[in-house]
């Protein structure tokens, strides 16, 4: 069984630029994590869908960033303007509704010069 | 306070001793507890979840949880150079969801 995938694994960009990550859940994983790990930081979360819905967005930590869950498959995060604080290691996870167990994907780092 | 505290470590054992990792939070209300491994530059790994109060066993992986204490920790039997990495101590939202919160979790290092 595939496990959760992310795309790019890598993404260097301008300040001001946009980027626009993908995360692939494993099948059949209704509820999809986006987690963010800045630099000297624990892992922090940033919202959760379960199937196309959004369920918790209170860790996003502004209108720069916006998720997608179209069709309840994949998800796109995008930021919009990117900032260098942005920089970091962005996560996608993924888990069955029922029980609490995440499997995480590789991550995507993102830099922001 | 920190949610999730853990000690930042490193913490260095010789091959073959046990290794143990603490962790304490701060919501009583709590519920699910995990523990991920993660190797420098790649993604958490859980080995483990807790959550009933006691020990879960899981071949050399040993989880014990003390809600009244709020503590977790993780032991680690037989320590193999292969378990030098990054311990992280989560917990699950209290309140019903999957939101987890992680601590900043404790290098470990196996010295052969």
């Amino acid at each position: 069984e595939a496990g959760v995938t992310q795309f790019p694994s890598h993404s260097v960009i301008e300040k001001g630029q946009t980027v626009t990550l993908r995360c692939d859940p494993i099948s059949g994983h209704d509820n999809l994590y986006w987690y963010r790990r800045v630099m000297g930081k624990e892992i922090k979360f940033l919202l959760h869908f379960v199937k196309e819905s959004k369920q918790d967005e209170s860790g996003m930590p502004n209108n720069r960033f916006l998720a997608e869950r179209t069709g309840g498959t994949y998800s796109t995060l995008k930021v919009q303007p990117a900032e260098l604080e942005d920089s970091g290691v962005y996560f996608c996870a993924s888990s069955q509704l029922i029980t609490g167990e995440q499997f995480f994907g590789p991550g995507t780092r993102l830099t922001v010069l | 306070q920190k949610e999730v505290e853990q000690n930042s470590g490193p913490l260095s054992v010789p091959e073959g001793a046990i290794a143990s990792l603490n962790c304490t939070y701060s919501d009583r209300g709590s519920q699910s507890f995990f523990w991920y491994r993660q190797y420098s530059g790649k993604s958490p790994e859980l080995i483990m979840s807790i959550y009933s109060n006691g020990d879960k066993e899981d071949g050399r992986f040993t989880a014990q949880l003390n809600k009244a204490s709020q503590y977790v920790s993780l032991l680690i039997r037989d320590s193999q150079p292969s378990d030098s990495a990054t311990y992280l101590c989560a917990r699950g939202n209290s309140g019903g969801y999957q939101k987890v919160t992680f601590g900043t979790g404790t290098k470990l290092q196996v010295i052969p």
